[in-house]
Order: C-alpha cells, then sequence, then structure tokens
C-alpha cells in the first residue's frame, strides 16, 4: 500500500539556520507533491506544490526538491525564524483527484 | 472571501448521540474534502466531492458515516451513532482544480468529542 513516511520527532533549530525537513514514500508515483503548514488549532494551509519534472521550486526563504529516483522530497527553510515554528505536512497527488497526507513534522525555532 | 466555513468549532457528545459538522467551502470551488485528524493516523481522507456529486467514498470508517453536498456552498458530515474512537478534528477544504492546480483550502476544523 501507498506509504508516506516524515519524521516523527520535533526538528529543533536555532533561529537564522536552515531548517530541512524530509518526506519519503513508497508504492506510489506521484504527479505531484505539495508541502503545508499546520498551526496549532488551524487547518493545514498550503505553501508549495512541485511536479515530478520539476527537480526543485523556490518561494522566497522555501526551497522544495523532488527526486522520484530516490522517492523524496526535502523541504528547506533558510533564515529560520520563530515564527516558523510550526508542523509541516507532505501531500502526494497524481492520477486522481486526492492527496495523501503524511503525518507531518514538527518544526521549533529557537531565539 | 471568508475562506472555508466550518460549524460548530467544538463539539463533545454522548456516544450514541447523532453529529452532524457542516462546511461551506470557497465560493466558485467544484472540489470538496472531508478529512479527520488524529494524532495515531494523521489527515485521513474520507470522502470527497466533485460537482456536489460523490466521486470516493472509501475512506468513510463505516455505515456510522455519511456525507452529503445538497449544493455548491454547503456540504454536513454525519455520524450516527457516534462512539468514542471518533474523537478526531475534522477539517473540510475545497479547491479549485483548473491549469492543473490542486492546492487545497482547508477550514478551521471541528474538535469533535465522544464520550
Amino acid at each position: 500500500s501507498q506509504k508516506i513516511e516524515q519524521n516523527s520527532e520535533a526538528l529543533n533549530i536555532q533561529e537564522g539556520k536552515t531548517a530541512t525537513l524530509t518526506c519519503n514514500y513508497t508504492n506510489y508515483s506521484p504527479a505531484y507533491l505539495q508541502w503545508y503548514r499546520q498551526d496549532p488549532g488551524r487547518g493545514p494551509v498550503f505553501l508549495l506544490l512541485i511536479r515530478e519534472n520539476e527537480k526543485e521550486k523556490r518561494k522566497e526563504r522555501l526551497k522544495v526538491t523532488f527526486d522520484t529516483t530516490l522517492k523524496q522530497s526535502l523541504f528547506h527553510i533558510t533564515a529560520s525564524q520563530p515564527a516558523d515554528s510550526a508542523t509541516y505536512l507532505c501531500a502526494l497527488g497524481g492520477g486522481t483527484d486526492k492527496l495523501i497526507f503524511g503525518t507531518g513534522t514538527r518544526l521549533q525555532v529557537f531565539p | 472571501d471568508a475562506g472555508v466555513i466550518q460549524s460548530p468549532r467544538h463539539e463533545v457528545t454522548e456516544m450514541g448521540q447523532e453529529v452532524t459538522l457542516r462546511c461551506k467551502p470557497i465560493s466558485g470551488h467544484d472540489y470538496l474534502f472531508w478529512y479527520r485528524q488524529t494524532m495515531m493516523r494523521g489527515l485521513e481522507l474520507l470522502i470527497y466531492f466533485n460537482n456536489n456529486v460523490p466521486i470516493d467514498d472509501s475512506g468513510m470508517p463505516e455505515d456510522r458515516f455519511s456525507a452529503k453536498m445538497p449544493n455548491a456552498s454547503f456540504s454536513t458530515l454525519k455520524i450516527q451513532p457516534s462512539e468514542p474512537r471518533d474523537s478526531a478534528v475534522y477539517f473540510c477544504a475545497s479547491s479549485l482544480s483548473t491549469k492543473g492546480l490542486y492546492e487545497q483550502y482547508f477550514g478551521p476544523g471541528t474538535r469533535l468529542t465522544v464520550t
């Protein structure tokens, strides 16, 4: 069955450093991959979408890579700030109209 | 735009009672999704609609769950009878799938507690 793995342990980093979150998947060939941010008590918020034929996509301090050979996506936040502290979810899609979400990784940025 | 609207925000009910969750998608969006989120299982898709028609309900846990979308601006998720294991946060999301863009817009969720 399709499986998406995100690091269940929280990632703690110091302000100003680059945070790197990982999303691995198996038994799936997604046409695209999305990253969402979720704050406590709120719904997920869309951040970025990257397609299978794209290696990298950037948006301000965010960068996403997509390696279909490794079946992995990396999500980077450069110059991290305490306001970046949240849970980040990856989601895979393609073939149908629905997304399959990972369980998310909690990021904590300390001043 | 007000975004996706869900009600109630919190619901506490006793086992065996009927629970109805409500969702108003973003105007003009043609897809509506119902999710359930728990610590153990993460965000799970229950059912989704396209142009008010249910497309895939394979995620609905059992017959106690039902969902309807009578028009483009309203959907309900009903649990009857409710059980303690249904306790979770239920999210509604909508999207507009044009030009291959599939980003979903989530509501604030309904936190359901069944005692």
